[in-house]
């Protein structure tokens, strides 16, 4: 079984630009998560979604921050203008239901900027 | 705020059992433990959780104390492999929309 797919693996971007993340999730998994996780840190919910719809999106930024869920499968999340406290990995995870507590995870996106 | 308290840092001797304790005294008597573990470069990975009985898999075992306030996570044969950042997390299960909180983990260090 595939697992949850991420690109770009790094990017690196100057304050004020904006950046655009993908993922494709396991096949069948209805829900989506995206992950912001600073370094140091545990990673820190941003927005989920069941299918094409958004379940809780109440820590992202929205001012600078979007994503959608296109056709229930795959994600992108977008941030623009980037601000230098962005700089973080950016972790998607799917699981096969909304209430499940097992999530699987990509390998993440870098994000460094500058 | 995560609701589990968690040392920063273990060391293990490759072969042993490692332990890893977890502090979680404000449980509701519907929430789980979850038990994840990042290794470096890597997204988190789930490895058990547990209502009230101890649970084994493939993985590790968790045993949660009969008041629930407390649990371990048991790595009976620790690897290499198992140099990683171990994160306990209390949710409520099966209620959609419940994100999985993360603290800073336990960083777990195997060494030869």
């Amino acid at each position: 079984e595939a697992g949850v797919a991420q690109s770009p693996r790094y990017k690196i971007i100057e304050k004020r630009q904006s950046v655009a993340f993908w993922c494709n999730p396991i096949s069948g998994h209805a829900t989506l998560y995206w992950y912001q996780q600073i370094l140091g840190q545990g990673p820190k919910l941003l927005i989920q979604f069941q299918n094409n719809g958004v379940v809780d999106d109440s820590q992202l930024p929205k001012d600078r921050f979007s994503a959608e869920r296109l056709k229930g499968v795959d994600s992108t999340l977008k941030i623009q203008p980037a601000k230098l406290e962005d700089s973080a990995v950016y972790l998607c995870a799917s699981s096969l239901r909304g209430y499940s507590g097992e999530q699987y995870f990509g390998p993440g996106t870098r994000l460094t900027v500058t | 705020d995560a609701k589990t308290t968690q040392p920063p840092s273990m060391d293990c001797a490759e072969g042993r059992a490692a332990n890893l304790p977890c502090n979680h005294s404000t449980i509701s008597g519907n929430e789980y433990v979850y038990w994840y573990r990042q290794i470096h470069s890597q997204g988190p990975q789930y490895i058990i959780h547990g209502l009230k009985n101890n649970e084994t898999n493939e993985m590790a075992s968790l045993i949660i104390t009969e008041d629930r306030k407390s649990s371990t996570l048991i790595l009976p044969h620790a690897t290499l492999r198992d140099t990683a950042v171990y994160y306990c997390i209390v949710r409520v299960a099966n209620q959609a929309g419940t994100a999985l909180i993360f603290g800073k983990g336990t960083t777990l260090s195997v060494s030869s």
